[in-house]
């Protein structure tokens, strides 16, 4: 499978506790992209890294939020002391270039209770 | 600001029908991009189409035609003989170029239910 990759696909942990979500990119994708969607609406944008740069962040990705692509390929985001309004589905996204289609992976689906 | 909306939260159809899932964008940079995402069931948001604001030119890809009108800054997206498998969530979404490409904003979906 060619495709973006998601890890775990589900996720059930209780508040306070830290997660850490995994990305693989489609190969040769310089950039990679993390969404949280939850019930009911549509994605909001998180961050985006250019190859390992990490070139924006939203005002939606608290300190207790931290995104890293330390070799420019696989992606992390971590949640630090999870709270239930962190309950999402965390969406990633990759693209060849800045001016390319981006395909997204099938999300992780973070339950916090 | 950049906005999305999809005033239509929820469509049912009877298959073989057609359907237009409306979507209206606010922005106040010159030069930006719409598209159209398809979310099955399975979770993962399939791309569909992506215009940019010099190109008015209707599109239409087999069953889907996309009417993009920057006088009424609508961007509509048109399935034509509806089938279930069309059965998903829409959403419409913008992206500046001047302020950020990358930071795509999603209008809150369309959910689109087709009936046999």
């Amino acid at each position: 499978d060619t495709g973006v990759s998601q890890n775990p696909r589900h996720k059930i942990t209780k508040r306070g506790q830290n997660v850490t979500f995994r990305c693989d990119p489609i190969s040769e994708h310089n950039r990679l992209y993390w969404y949280r969607q939850t019930l009911g609406q549509g994605p909001e944008f998180l961050t985006y890294f250019q190859n390992e740069a990490q070139l924006e962040k939203s005002r939606l990705l608290s300190d207790r939020f931290s995104a890293e692509r330390p070799k420019g390929s696989f992606s992390t985001l971590e949640i630090q002391r999870t709270e239930q309004g962190d309950s999402a589905m965390y969406l990633c996204a990759s693209s060849l270039e800045e001016d390319s289609e981006a395909f997204f992976g099938q999300g992780t689906r973070l339950t916090v209770v | 600001a950049q906005k999305v909306t999809q005033a239509q939260t929820e469509i049912s159809v009877v298959e073989k029908e057609d359907v237009t899932l409306d979507c209206v964008y606010e922005t106040r940079d010159t030069t930006y991009y719409l598209f159209w995402y398809k979310q099955p069931p399975s979770g993962e948001l399939v791309f569909l189409i992506r215009r940019n604001s010099f190109d008015e030119q209707n599109e239409i890809s087999g069953r889907y035609s996309w009417n993009f009108q920057k006088s009424t800054s609508s961007f509509n997206f048109t399935i034509t003989a509806s089938q279930v498998v069309d059965s998903a969530v829409y959403f419409c979404a913008l992206s500046e170029w001047e302020t950020s490409y990358d930071k795509v904003i999603f209008g809150p979906g369309t959910s689109l239910s087709v009936i046999p």
